[in-house]
């Protein structure tokens, strides 16, 4: 298994300010996945990261809003840019090999006031 | 459309009964499909996988597939109060390669009661 540990647990920032996620794996890992979840709902994949390559997102989430970085195999940050109060959620890394079940952080509370 | 619909929305079940979740999917290409819970405040846990046609169990859980159908369905027998979660049902594509690029339902409430 893998252990992936999210800082902050939660943020409160106001409205067009940015902020960052980080999310650090206790062993390396090949992907790193984003997903948002708005309360009590459905986890949207937000995006995929590979190290050393530039991310790759899913409809409705854009590299400009949500940039990601992957500088290394235990590591990814995602930056939420121009934060409004739509994008209250929580934000949770995860990671899985290839038909293995994917392991997640205990996510990030993010408030846009 | 959501591409993977998961009912009842919530369910109420007392201790010691049977809990079932439904799932379908409506995209053919998602045959692949696992259950994850989520406890209040933490990350979804994998429960198990089901990729092939029939019943799969692990302890109190049984999972069943219909890829007719794209059918899934998950059993908790002995439903416990630690059980009481949001249960995901989630999907994905064959042949993606790489990591799994999971589709997730918006997730089935469970209550159990004492």
């Amino acid at each position: 298994s893998v252990l992936l540990y999210q800082k902050p647990n939660r943020d409160i920032c106001q409205s067009g300010t940015s902020l960052k996620i980080q999310c650090v794996a206790d062993s390396q890992v090949v992907s790193m996945f984003w997903y948002q979840q708005f309360q009590e709902q459905s986890l949207m994949l937000m995006a995929t990261a590979n190290e050393g390559s530039e991310a790759t997102y899913e409809s409705g989430f854009t590299k400009d809003k949500f940039p990601i970085s992957r500088p290394n195999l235990t590591f990814s940050t995602l930056t939420v840019n121009n934060a409004r109060p739509g994008d209250s959620s929580i934000y949770f890394c995860s990671t899985g090999r290839h038909n293995e079940r994917l392991f997640f952080g205990h996510g990030t509370k993010l408030s846009v006031l | 459309q959501q591409k993977v619909q998961q009912s009842p929305e919530s369910l109420s079940v007392p201790e010691g009964g049977m809990a079932s979740f439904n799932c379908t999917s409506s995209d053919r290409n998602f045959q692949y499909f696992w259950w994850y819970r989520q406890h209040s405040g933490e990350g979804p846990k994998a429960l198990m996988s089901i990729f092939s046609d029939g019943d799969k169990k692990e302890g109190r859980f049984t999972a069943h597939l219909n890829k007719a159908s794209l059918h899934v369905s998950l059993h908790i027998r002995d439903s416990q109060p630690s059980d009481s979660a949001l249960y995901f049902c989630a999907a994905r594509a064959p042949n993606t390669g790489g990591a799994d690029r999971l589709t997730f339902g918006k997730g089935t409430q469970l209550i159990i009661q004492p």
